[in-house]
């Protein structure tokens, strides 16, 4: 069946360094990615989305690129701040035998010091 | 714009109670989804219902049942509560098939 794995965390980064959060999937077909954000206290809120090879999802300076031929979507940002501390998690949905479900990976938590 | 809407928000049992989570959304969604986050863990999917009238078992279904009600409604039910079962629980819904997924807040379960 499909499946997402990611990066384990935590990762603590100082304000204004570059981010990269690892994301690999399994999966027969062509399914959608996710990226999602969940802040403390709170639900899940979806970051960025990718359905096609080669497309880029980018949101709030954060970017990732669907890659068929890796089976990766890598999380990154350029320059972080500290309200981007939160757990980020990998996900995809579709593909030829998932049905309608949505697989998560693990999270990753990303703490981010001044 | 309510979104996904979980009820109740925080909720403590005894060892061998029952309860019902409710989830209802206002997107016209076809699926639904409620999935159970432990501390340190990711989400791990209990059932899913891709469009009303059908459900599925997910990953962890054991002590859960679900109530596909409507297209709006979707409820958790745990009918003999154990302490394996605290937890965070997420309800969400999505158009359907490789679309992304809305979540509620969450329903914070605590068996004691």
């Amino acid at each position: 069946g499909n499946s997402v794995t990611q990066m384990e965390g935590p990762v603590t980064l100082s304000e204004e360094a570059f981010l990269t959060i690892n994301c690999t999937y399994t999966a027969t077909g062509y399914p959608s990615l996710f990226w999602y954000v969940q802040y403390p206290g709170e639900g899940l809120q979806l970051l960025l989305k990718a359905t096609k090879a080669d497309d880029k999802g980018s949101n709030k300076g954060f970017e990732a690129t669907y890659r068929k031929e890796t089976t990766s979507f890598h999380l990154e940002k350029g320059s972080v701040q500290v309200s981007d501390s939160a757990v980020y998690f990998c996900a995809l949905s579709g593909g030829y035998s998932s049905a309608s479900k949505i697989i998560f990976g693990s999270g990753t938590r990303l703490s981010i010091r001044p | 714009n309510a979104g996904v809407t979980q009820t109740p928000k925080f909720q403590v049992l005894k060892t061998g109670q029952s309860m019902t989570l409710q989830c209802a959304q206002d997107m016209n969604h076809n699926s639904m989804y409620w999935y159970r986050q432990d501390p340190g863990m990711g989400l791990r999917l209990i059932y899913y219902s891709a469009s009303e009238g059908t459900t599925d078992k997910g990953e962890v279904p054991n002590g859960y049942n679900v109530s596909r009600l409507n297209k709006r409604e979707f409820s958790l039910r745990l009918e003999s509560a154990a302490p394996s079962q605290t937890s965070v629980y997420f309800c969400a819904s999505s158009e359907g098939v490789g679309t992304e997924a809305f979540f509620g807040q969450g329903t914070r379960l605590t068996v004691v």
